[in-house]
């Protein structure tokens, strides 16, 4: 079935570091894909999504591409902020919506 | 735009004793998914409803769990008798039924079962 797999946390960068979350799928037809953001005592949020292939979504300063040809949605942001600390979810979307998988969260802290 | 209502935000019991988790989702949306959060298992979807109709409860995990949504702007997650292993935080998540992949989550509720 489809599935997600993202690295395994936690994760500790100081300010201004390149920050890399790894995310990749297992999928049979043509998913979208999403990170979510939860910041501590929060719901999660949605960061940034892609619908198709080659797609890259931003927001924040974050950004993913969807890449088909090794089926993964990597997260990344060119300097994090200690506001950045969270816990981040790649998720899954069957091509009917109806379906739904998030991976086991990766937790990052920036420390100043 | 209050977003998706959680209550309580908290909830403490003891073992037995019945727990009732409440959501009201976006207005407008006509799905809505409940969730439990745990350092083991992660998120899992429990339940999701399409206009109020529970579409697939395969994930409840057992019988006594139940959940209903009476009207278009309110759910309840029910747990009868509560155990222990039944601590978690559980999230309420709505959607549009045509556009379910974008959901939009509550802040959860944080049940502690002593």
């Amino acid at each position: 079935g489809d599935s997600v797999t993202q690295m395994e946390g936690p994760v500790t960068l100081s300010e201004e570091a390149f920050l890399t979350i790894n995310c990749t799928y297992t999928a049979t037809g043509y998913p979208s894909l999403f990170w979510y953001v939860q910041y501590p005592g929060e719901g999660l949020q949605l960061l940034l999504k892609a619908t198709k292939a080659d797609d890259k979504g931003s927001n924040k300063g974050f950004e993913a591409t969807y890449r088909k040809e090794t089926t993964s949605f990597h997260l990344e942001k060119g300097s994090v902020q200690v506001s950045d600390s969270a816990v981040y979810f790649c998720a899954l979307s069957d091509g009917t919506g109806n379906q739904f998988y998030f991976g086991t969260g990766t937790s990052l802290t920036v420390i100043p | 735009d209050a977003g998706v209502i959680q209550s309580p935000r908290h909830e403490v019991t003891e073992m037995g004793q019945e727990v009732t988790l409440r959501c009201k989702p976006i207005s407008g949306h006509n799905s809505l998914f409940w969730y439990r959060q745990t350092m083991m298992r992660g998120l899992e979807l429990l339940i999701y409803f399409n206009n109020n109709v529970p579409i697939d409860d395969s994930g409840m995990p057992e019988d006594r769990f139940s959940a209903k949504m009476p009207n278009a702007s309110f759910s309840t997650l029910k747990i009868q008798p509560s155990e222990p292993r039944d601590s978690a935080v559980y999230f309420c998540a709505s959607s549009f039924t045509d556009r379910p992949s974008f959901r939009f989550f509550g802040p959860g509720t944080r049940l502690t079962v002593l």
